[in-house]
């Protein structure tokens, strides 16, 4: 399995700022995937990231809120942009490795004030 | 109806009991189903997966899959105080498409 570092692990925000959460995986992977996990929700995806490619954004998340950058096989970030207290939540990363699974890593804890 | 639903819990057992963890879900075309391990402050981990129906078995954990009636499970045995967490069902359409929807979890405390 891919181990996948993210930074920051948390983080407490001002409401209209931005910030830029990192996601480094151990291995070259193809795909890289966000996700939101919300207090008492589901974990959502975000958007799908590959390499020399737009990311792909699921229904309800647009790029000019979410934008994502994918430079390299090992690297991705994820910015959360004009923050307000809706976007406190986890983000995490995941990779797939191997047949149809996927690993994450340990989650970025947003709090907007 | 939630694509995937999951009874949140909290449940509480005692150490070395059998836990039971379900999920239901609505669309058919799901291939794949995983069980994730979610610690406090820390990402899912994942525990077992499952293609189509029938039983796994790793060690204390089971995973079991009826895609006739949409329904999944996770049985552990022997339950330890180092299997509390929050467990996570997923499942995919598999094939290349490697969206994963998530049950909102299920919160198991194991009591020494």
């Amino acid at each position: 399995s891919a181990v996948i570092s993210q930074k920051p692990s948390r983080d407490i925000c001002q409401r209209g700022t931005s910030l830029t959460i990192q996601c480094q995986v151990d291995s070259q992977v193809t795909m890289m995937f966000w996700y939101r996990q919300q207090p008492g929700q589901s974990l959502t995806l975000i958007a799908t990231a590959n390499q020399g490619s737009e990311a792909t954004y699921e229904s309800g998340f647009v790029i000019d809120k979410f934008p994502i950058s994918r430079p390299n096989l090992t690297f991705s970030t994820l910015t959360v942009s004009n923050m307000s207290p809706e976007d406190s939540s986890i983000y995490l990363c995941s990779v797939v490795s191997g047949p149809d699974t996927q690993y994450f890593g340990p989650g970025t804890r947003l709090t907007v004030l | 109806q939630k694509e995937v639903e999951q009874d949140p819990g909290p449940l509480s057992v005692p150490e070395g009991a059998i836990v039971s963890l379900n999920c239901t879900y609505s669309n058919s075309a799901f291939q794949y189903f995983m069980w994730y391990r979610q610690y406090s402050r820390k990402g899912p981990e994942l525990l077992m997966y499952t293609y189509s129906s029938g039983n796994k078995e790793d060690g204390r954990f089971t995973a079991q899959v009826d895609k006739s009636s949409k329904y999944i499970s996770l049985f552990i045995r022997d339950s330890q105080p180092s299997d509390s967490a929050t467990y996570l069902c997923a499942m995919s359409l598999g094939a290349g498409s490697y969206q994963l929807t998530f049950g909102k979890g299920t919160k198991l405390s194991v009591i020494p």
